[in-house]
């Protein structure tokens, strides 16, 4: 059972535009969010992350929105670039961090 | 920030033979090092979670025997590929967390694996 649902599969923005991607969870004992992001090749790198206790993290042009009654999270990309294209990978851990549960991930491509 | 590095970046090797690779924190010490298997265009598989000084936890469906794994020091990890056979093919990242701040996962650049 997957522990972590992430939606779209793939997603396409042009330049400037707002990526958006989802991400839910059933378990309710999660509560560390972060969401990587995954050039071709490369490992994973963090991107930023949440926890349950505040709604919204902002980061640059990255912020994470958090739905603790809804049980999900979403990750909003502004003013979109080119460089942005990359997979994106949610995931979600419980307070002691000894294992993420990732999302099946988003590839994104920004269209110039 | 923090920067794993893995060793090979890649490596082809023939079948029946064991491959190691190596992850290393460079600049802080990973209590808990992860090692994940990820197939072209899915997530990433946790493969074992590996502390430092003790054995290996090993995922339900993931052979101990053929993925060997050791944690020697705080800084080194190794995961040993034997008697690798062409379904072993993979990209292998490794993933280490900070002793001091625990939530964060530091990933390593991957490995790709070919068995001929």
């Amino acid at each position: 059972q997957q522990q972590v649902k992430q939606s779209p599969q793939s997603l396409i923005v042009q330049k400037g535009g707002i990526s958006i991607i989802n991400c839910a969870y059933e378990n309710t004992a999660f509560d560390y969010f972060p969401w990587y992001q995954q050039f071709p090749g490369k490992g994973p790198a963090l991107l930023i992350a949440i926890r349950p206790d505040v709604s919204e993290k902002k980061e640059g042009r990255f912020t994470i929105s958090f739905n603790k009654s809804a049980k999900q999270f979403s990750l909003h990309i502004m003013d979109s670039q080119p460089g942005d294209s990359a997979t994106y990978f949610c995931a979600a851990s419980t307070y002691n961090f000894n294992k993420f549960y990732f999302g099946s991930g988003t590839k994104l491509n920004v269209k110039p | 920030g923090a920067v794993v590095s893995q060793h090979p970046s890649w490596v082809i090797c023939k079948s029946g033979t064991s491959v190691k690779i190596e992850c290393r924190s460079l600049d802080f010490q990973a209590t808990t090092m992860f090692w994940y298997r990820q197939f072209p265009k899915q997530s990433l598989m946790l493969m074992a979670t590996s502390n430092e000084g003790s054995k290996a936890t090993y995922e339900q469906g993931v052979e101990k025997d053929k993925f060997l794994i050791n944690h020697a020091s705080l800084t080194l990890s190794t995961l040993t590929v034997t008697s690798a056979h062409p379904e072993d093919s993979s990209f292998y990242i490794c993933s280490a967390r900070d002793g001091s701040t625990q939530e964060t996962q530091y990933f390593g650049p991957g490995t790709r694996l070919l068995v001929l």
